[in-house]
């Protein structure tokens, strides 16, 4: 089975600064990658899919990048609304809908 | 506009029963395959099951596989996740999402979460 991982677990940044978070896939992938933003108490909101194709009505600041096993997400101005959890999914192995453990951008 | 309403979260004890519900507006279910994803308190977002678009095809985690049930009213455009022989960690949110394409695929759309606690 396929190991999603996400680093870092938490990230204290400030409002306007550029925050990268990483995920790595344990195999080879290819762009079968997904972000989601998950805010307390909030169901997930899709934020890019095919590792890099914003979805729909999501803010050109978010920047999804890379392929094969390593990924990244990319905010390039953190906003306050920006403050949630981030996971991303991979779907080209069974199980499909496997998901990373998150990472937590908080206000520092 | 498209939305997923869900119902049927409780308390239920160990080895209790749940039917959990996910009505659809804005799409007709029939077009895609729909699922049903869950995040117990603080752990990260954990799939469950997927019945294709057709309706012919369904799976599960290892983890529920025999105890869960996917299905679906094309009728009333509402999907269900029957859960049966619920476990203390079974705890957790329940999501229902549509897939945006095959079973193999990411999920565009979800439902606000209804919660199942298992507690004696």
């Amino acid at each position: 089975e396929i190991v999603m991982t996400q680093s870092p677990a938490t990230l204290s940044v400030s409002p306007g600064e550029r925050v990268t978070l990483s995920c790595r896939a344990g195999q080879n992938i290819s762009s079968n990658l997904a972000w989601y933003q998950q805010k307390p108490g909030q169901a997930p909101r899709l934020l890019i899919y095919a590792a890099s194709t914003r979805a729909t009505g999501i803010p050109a600041r978010f920047t999804g990048s890379g392929s094969g096993t390593e990924f990244a997400l990319t905010i390039s101005s953190l906003q306050s609304e920006d403050f949630a959890v981030y996971s991303c999914q991979q779907y080209m192995k069974w199980p499909y809908g496997l998901f990373g453990g998150g990472t937590k951008v908080e206000i520092k | 506009q498209v939305q997923l309403v869900q119902s049927g979260g409780d308390v239920v004890q160990p080895g209790g029963s749940l039917r959990l519900s996910c009505a659809v507006s804005g799409f007709t279910i029939s077009h895609y395959a729909m699922h049903w994803v869950r995040q117990a308190p603080g752990k990260a977002l954990d799939w469950v099951a997927v019945v294709s678009s057709d309706g012919k095809t369904k799976y599960y985690a290892d983890s529920v596989r025999g105890r869960f049930t996917i299905s679906r009213d094309i009728s009333e455009n509402t999907l269900y996740l029957q859960v049966t022989g619920l476990i203390v960690e079974d705890t957790a949110v329940y999501y229902c999402a549509r897939g945006h394409g095959t079973l193999r695929t990411y999920y565009d759309y979800w439902g606000q979460g209804t919660l199942v606690t298992v507690s004696s």
